[in-house]
């Protein structure tokens, strides 16, 4: 039981390419959760999914897309990589909205 | 806009004593959460508690939750080296969840 994990640990981009983001738990959630991390400003919700096939805009979407194909994954993409895009990356996993997440080891993500 | 607040930003304690950091959020909740982050780590859930409860307990950890005031504290008691962390609180708004910016808690051997 590997709960959530991240794939992948790190990655450094160019401005302006694209990259995926994939995350995967084997819990057998219903909702799942993707997250950014800065200095200073805590977590940062991006997009979640309540089920396979539905996702929705969190509190910063912009510049990010996501996509649920099958219940065990959630993929962050960026489609063009900006320098404020750097930062650590958190997916997380729950078994309805309003309980406890697990959470991924995350991805750092450096944009030059 | 940042629903949670955690106070202080940073704590710093000898080992055995208590630690209390608090949260403050700005709308009505289903329930509040409490997290932990080693550094350079994911968060770990610590404790939930409902909007309808106003104190909790989870081994060390005591957890008191004021509804009126929109604020919640968490206490951690004879506080261990390996309690080093940020703390952070987390309130739901529908499916979504907000994250305070933390409290960096050190415990000085």
């Amino acid at each position: 039981n590997a709960g959530v994990t991240q794939t992948p640990k790190f990655r450094v981009l160019k401005t302006g390419q694209s990259m995926t983001l994939l995350c995967a738990q084997d819990m057998n959630h219903e909702y799942m959760y993707w997250y950014r991390q800065d200095p200073g400003m805590g977590l940062r919700l991006i997009h979640y999914s309540v089920g396979e096939g539905t996702t929705a805009k969190g509190e910063v979407p912009d510049g990010y897309n996501v996509s649920r194909l099958k219940k065990q994954n959630f993929l962050l993409g960026l489609e063009s990589a900006a320098p404020s895009q750097t930062s650590v990356y958190f997916c997380a996993s729950s078994v309805v909205g309003v309980e406890e997440q697990y959470f991924g080891p995350g991805t750092r993500l450096t944009v030059t | 806009s940042q629903q949670g607040e955690e106070d202080p930003q940073a704590l710093s304690i000898q080992e055995g004593e208590n630690a209390t950091m608090n949260c403050s959020y700005k709308t009505s909740i289903n329930n509040l959460q409490w997290y932990r982050q080693n550094s350079g780590r994911g968060l770990v859930h610590l404790i939930l508690i409902r909007s309808n409860e106003r104190e909790k307990h989870s081994g060390r950890l005591r957890v008191t939750l004021d509804t009126s005031k929109k604020s919640s504290s968490l206490l951690i008691t004879a506080s261990r080296a390996a309690d080093t962390a940020s703390y952070f609180c987390a309130t739901d708004v529908g499916n979504q969840f907000y994250f305070g910016t933390g409290t960096s808690l050190t415990v000085i051997p």
